[in-house]
């Protein structure tokens, strides 16, 4: 099946900062890329919707100018939590779907401290 | 948008039982319905997927039903081992190129010896 990587795989970074976290499809070109967050014992939450030479699109909720998305080539999209706050912490995860499956990357661990 | 229901939260079974997790989906237009699973601290792991033009199949001791009708999909394990336990994720998306999977909430499985 198709690979997606996501670099780093846990971060721990201060109130105030920023963090950027890539994901990357291995194999195949992803011209659209998923993000998504997961609180402890909740469900994925999509945030927003990566599209390759174009702004990404938002859900509902989410903070376009907290999280900035940049989807630059084919196989690379990064998320950068902007001055990161304690509620940011999470587990975030990206995914892309070559064809109907969706293949996910292994997660980043973000705790804000 | 999409929005999916899942049920029960958790589940609970003795070795070699049957479990049974029940999802809805709000979307006509969703026709691809995949079923995670997911350990702590791990990216989902696909187990077994459906298409809205088949109204079951099976893989070994998973299968997964689908009613459009009604606009209901359950996943079914028969002979549960220790190691089913997780927690197992339904999702649905709409056919539209570069679509998000829309997630249920979850059922923690567990599976006691």
């Amino acid at each position: 099946g198709a690979v997606v990587s996501q670099h780093p795989s846990w971060v721990i970074c201060k109130s105030g900062t920023s963090v950027k976290i890539e994901c990357r499809s291995l194999d195949f070109q992803a011209t659209t890329m998923f993000w998504y967050r997961q609180f402890p014992k909740q469900s994925l939450m999509l945030m927003a919707t990566s599209n390759e030479g174009s702004k990404a699109t938002y859900e509902q909720g989410v903070e376009k100018d907290k999280f900035l998305i940049n989807h630059a080539s084919l196989t690379l999209s990064t998320l950068t939590v902007t001055s990161a706050h304690p509620e940011d912490s999470s587990f975030y995860i990206c995914s892309a779907n070559p064809k109907d499956e969706q293949y996910f990357g292994p997660g980043t661990r973000l705790t804000v401290t | 948008g999409e929005n999916v229901e899942q049920h029960p939260s958790t589940l609970s079974v003795q070795e070699g039982d049957s479990a049974v997790i029940k999802c809805t989906y709000s979307d006509s237009a969703s026709n691809y319905f995949p079923w995670y699973k997911q350990e702590l601290g791990k990216r989902p792991q696909l187990i077994i997927d459906i298409r809205s033009n088949v109204g079951e199949k099976k893989d070994q001791r998973i299968a997964v039903t689908l009613n459009k009708t009604a606009k209901h999909f359950s996943l079914h394990i028969t002979e549960t081992q220790p190691e089913d336990s997780a927690v197992y994720f339904c999702a649905a998306r709409p056919n539209q190129a570069g679509t998000a999977l829309i997630f249920g909430k979850g059922t923690t499985l567990s599976v006691s010896s």
